[in-house]
């Protein structure tokens, strides 16, 4: 069965520090993998996308990692904002593009 | 990026009545476009993918009567809630694939009373 689990659900951090979210994955086809930032009440923006050839890929603060072989991502956030407080979602795309498989997301709240 | 808009941001209805819902593309075309429901604390769950010209594609469980898809024109999808009752209520959003990323719209918060 295609799945895509997170961890944590969720995580309280301070400002200006480092964390880093958990994504694993069991879906085949694959074809990449994709992380998203949701703030509350609004659509999904998207953050990195990853091809299976790809290890890391990186968006100013946000810096995803790619592990295929152990279907294994992470996404590291560096010097937190309080901006960054929401919700993030790793999606993994089969061979098709539209055909998506959502991970629960984790919930990141930034302490000031 | 692409941009995504949808309208209204948020509607509050009573049971029974209808509510519709647009989606449009302001900077680009979009032949398909998808809409997706998201329950609190839950991730976004595809309900249906809107096909410019033809039939909307409907995830397993969703009621196609109930939730009325037309894609018009190539920057414009509607969905309609018919007969809403407060099970409905939630927070619908459309997306679209101008290129490989996914934009989304800004979300649509339903309340039905």
């Amino acid at each position: 069965k295609n799945q895509v689990e997170q961890s944590p659900q969720s995580l309280i951090i301070l400002e200006g520090k480092n964390c880093t979210l958990q994504c694993n994955y069991t879906v085949s086809p694959f074809s990449n993998l994709r992380w998203y930032k949701q703030d509350t009440g609004r659509g999904p923006v998207s953050l990195t996308i990853m091809t299976f050839s790809e290890n890391t890929k990186s968006n100013g603060r946000y810096t995803a990692t790619l592990d295929a072989d152990t279907k294994q991502s992470s996404l590291h956030i560096t010097a937190s904002q309080l901006s960054d407080s929401a919700s993030y979602i790793c999606v993994v795309s089969l061979d098709s593009n539209y055909q998506l498989i959502w991970g629960a997301g984790t919930k990141l709240i930034i302490k000031p | 990026g692409a941009v995504v808009s949808q309208h209204p941001s948020w509607v509050i209805c009573k049971s029974g009545t209808s509510v519709k819902i647009e989606c449009r593309s302001l900077d680009f075309q979009a032949t398909t476009m998808f809409w997706y429901r998201q329950f609190p604390k839950q991730s976004l769950m595809l309900m249906a993918t809107s096909n410019e010209g033809s039939k909307a594609t409907y995830e397993q469980g969703v009621e196609k009567d109930k939730f009325l898809i037309n894609h018009a024109s190539l920057t414009l999808s509607t969905l309609t809630v018919t007969s809403a009752h407060p099970e409905d209520s939630s927070f619908y959003i459309c997306s679209a694939w101008p290129e490989e990323t996914q934009y989304f719209g800004p979300g649509t918060r339903l309340l039905v009373l």
